[in-house]
């Protein structure tokens, strides 16, 4: 069964600085998707990037650039320029080619890492 | 709407009865998952439909939980004779049956068993 690690149940972080969220997951599979998902207090899940299991280059979205380890199953999230509008519950999860007749991808999430931001 | 809806967004019931939240996804979004997220808790995965089947109902945590998907759209998930551990936010999400679809959540119900 496919797991996701995040081991990091708290961070903080400077306004304007740099911070790393680390995931690790366990799986046989060769191809997938991970995704980091932002939950901010208002409980509003919302996608921030995703890296396709395939693809060597590092997803980017804005600050928001990750770096995926594909051979030490490790996906971990780099917010640039931290915002006090980063400040969120942060998810990462993952997501499994299709299995049996129905096509079914699970989709399994992380614990979660609460990041704070000081002004 | 343009996006996933919920209702209702709070749901306050007396322990033992029964409730029932409903999930309005996407339009074209075959896949529908439903998670449970406890206070500052993580997401704990409830049941999964692709199309009105669900193929993986494992998380469903008793009998007491039953969750529905009618033409393919719009999801009821049940809760017979509620137990005060049953208070939490549940979350609905969809997708398209893509695995490069990220999944869109709704807001959520918070549901107080009292």
């Amino acid at each position: 069964a496919q797991t996701v690690t995040q081991s990091q149940p708290e961070m903080s972080v400077q306004e304007a600085e740099t911070v790393t969220l680390s995931c690790t997951y366990d799986t046989s599979e060769s191809d997938y998707y991970l995704f980091w998902y932002k939950q901010p207090p208002s409980r509003q899940m919302i996608l921030v990037i995703r890296q396709e299991a395939y693809k060597q280059q590092n997803a980017t979205e804005n600050r928001f650039s990750v770096n995926f380890q594909k051979a030490a199953k490790s996906f971990s999230l780099k917010i640039s320029d931290s915002q006090l509008g980063d400040a969120a519950m942060y998810f990462c999860a993952y997501r499994s080619p299709f299995e049996g007749p129905g096509g079914y991808q699970k989709v399994t999430f992380g614990t979660g890492t609460k990041l704070q931001v000081i002004p | 709407g343009a996006g996933v809806s919920q209702s209702p967004s709070n749901k306050v019931t007396e322990k033992g009865k029964d409730v029932e939240l409903r999930c309005d996804p996407i339009s074209g979004h075959t896949a529908l998952y439903w998670y449970r997220q406890s206070l500052g808790q993580g997401l704990e995965f409830l049941i999964y439909f692709q199309g009105n089947s669900a193929p993986d109902k494992s998380g469903l945590p008793s009998d007491r939980f039953s969750a529905e998907r009618t033409g393919g759209s719009v999801s009821t998930l049940t809760i017979q004779r509620t137990q005060q551990e049953d208070s939490a936010v549940y979350l609905c999400a969809s997708s398209l049956h893509v695995m490069a679809s990220p999944l869109h959540f709704g807001n959520g119900t918070r549901l107080t068993v009292t």
